[in-house]
Order: structure tokens, then C-alpha cells, then sequence
């Protein structure tokens, strides 16, 4: 298995622009993650989908994040327009019930 | 609210000695504390874990210590090695009522020198 795989894993954009990060996750895994990691506030989980439909989007930030899970193989995070404080590493995570969360190796956001 | 308190926030240890991070808990309702290993550039990948119902669990060199009564759990590593040199997260979630949310303590970034 590929585990959950992530892209971009680098991306620079300039204030304003609108960043899409991707997500495939793990095959049968029912739920997926969307977690933001700084030094600061470590790591914040964003948004979960439970086959594919959101559950609980409460941790995203404001109205410019916006998440998909069209389906049960893709997802997508959006920030639109984005700002210098949203860089940050963004994680997608995969879990089957109830216990593992097999994370991604990340999207590094810089907004400059 | 940090339901998850996790301390140090770094720690150096020399090669062959124990490294210790502790985590407090507030939520009563946790019943499952994995612990998840993270190296520079990569995510974070499961660990070790442990549920209530012992108080201590042991894979190879790491030790998983819990204390229901007192709210806190705790990882050591034996013999700490330069190879595990990494951020270490603490974790809770509550099985009850269905899949909860995983809460995640702040991170410790251990350093094992030679």
C-alpha cells in the first residue's frame, strides 16, 4: 500500500493567491483528516470527513479554508485568498475505525 | 483548551540514557493514548498506544506508563539512540458514542547525542 499521498509536498505562493492542496487516502479507510502543524500551535486538526461527508469542520480557521472529499479516493483543502500566517505544514490523515491515523508526509506552505 | 498537556517541549539526552516525556489529560471520557513518532520531513506515524485497563505497556526499548487515577501517561525510551531523534506527540481520543476526535498534545522534539 502507498499510504495517503500528498501533493504538493512543497509549495511558495505570494498573499492572495488561491492554494488546493491534495490528498489520496488509503484505500478502506472510512475517515479522513485535514491537520494544520506549526511550531506554535502544533498539530490542529482542521476537518474530518467520515465516507466522504464532513463530520465536524469546526478546527478550520475561517471562511477562506474550504475542504472536499468528492469521493472516497481524493480530497482537497483549499485557502482562498491565502495569507503569510497560513504557512504551515498540512497534513492529511487516513483512519480506518476507531484507532490508527496513518498521516501523510505533508504539504509545506509558504505564503509570502 | 489544551486538553492534552504535554511537557518537555525539548529534550537532549545522551546515547544509552532514558528519554521521559510526560502528558497530563483533563477529559475523563479518553480511553485510548497512542503515542505517534515524527522525523523531520516526514508525518507523524504511530508509535506505541495504550487503553485504561493496564498500566503499562512495553515494545523493545519504549515503555508506555499510565496513571488513571492521577490523569497522566508518560513515554520512556530506553537506551535512547541518535536514531531516535524525532518530535514526539502524545495523544487521546474517547471510543464512546463512536469514532471521537484525536486530541494531540503539543509536541516534545528529542535529541540524542552521541
Amino acid at each position: 500500500d502507498a499510504g495517503v499521498i500528498q501533493s504538493p509536498r512543497h509549495e511558495v505562493t505570494e498573499m492572495g493567491q488561491e492554494v488546493t492542496l491534495r490528498c489520496k487516502p488509503i484505500s478502506g479507510h472510512d475517515y479522513l483528516f485535514w491537520y494544520r502543524q506549526t511550531m506554535m500551535r502544533g498539530l490542529e486538526l482542521l476537518i474530518y470527513f467520515n465516507n466522504n461527508v464532513p463530520i465536524d469542520d469546526s478546527g478550520m480557521p475561517e471562511d477562506r479554508f474550504s475542504a472536499k472529499m468528492p469521493n472516497a479516493s481524493f480530497s482537497t483543502l483549499k485557502i482562498q485568498p491565502s495569507e503569510p500566517r497560513d504557512s504551515a505544514v498540512y497534513f492529511c490523515a487516513t483512519a480506518g475505525f476507531p484507532d490508527t491515523i496513518y498521516f501523510g508526509e505533508g504539504s509545506w506552505l509558504t505564503v509570502v | 483548551q489544551q486538553q492534552v498537556k504535554q511537557s518537555p517541549q525539548s529534550l537532549i539526552v545522551q546515547k544509552g540514557g532514558i528519554s521521559i516525556i510526560n502528558c497530563a489529560y483533563e477529559n475523563t471520557a479518553f480511553d485510548y493514548f497512542p503515542w505517534y513518532q515524527q522525523f523531520p520531513g516526514k508525518g507523524p506515524a504511530l508509535l506505541i498506544a495504550i487503553r485504561p485497563d493496564v498500566s503499562e505497556k512495553k515494545e523493545g526499548r519504549f515503555t508506555i506508563s499510565f496513571n488513571k487515577s492521577a490523569k497522566q501517561f508518560s513515554l520512556h525510551i530506553m537506551d535512547s539512540q541518535p536514531g531516535d531523534s524525532a518530535t514526539y506527540f502524545c495523544a487521546a481520543s474517547s471510543s464512546s458514542g463512536g469514532y471521537q476526535k484525536v486530541t494531540f498534545g503539543i509536541g516534545t522534539k528529542l535529541q540524542v547525542i552521541p
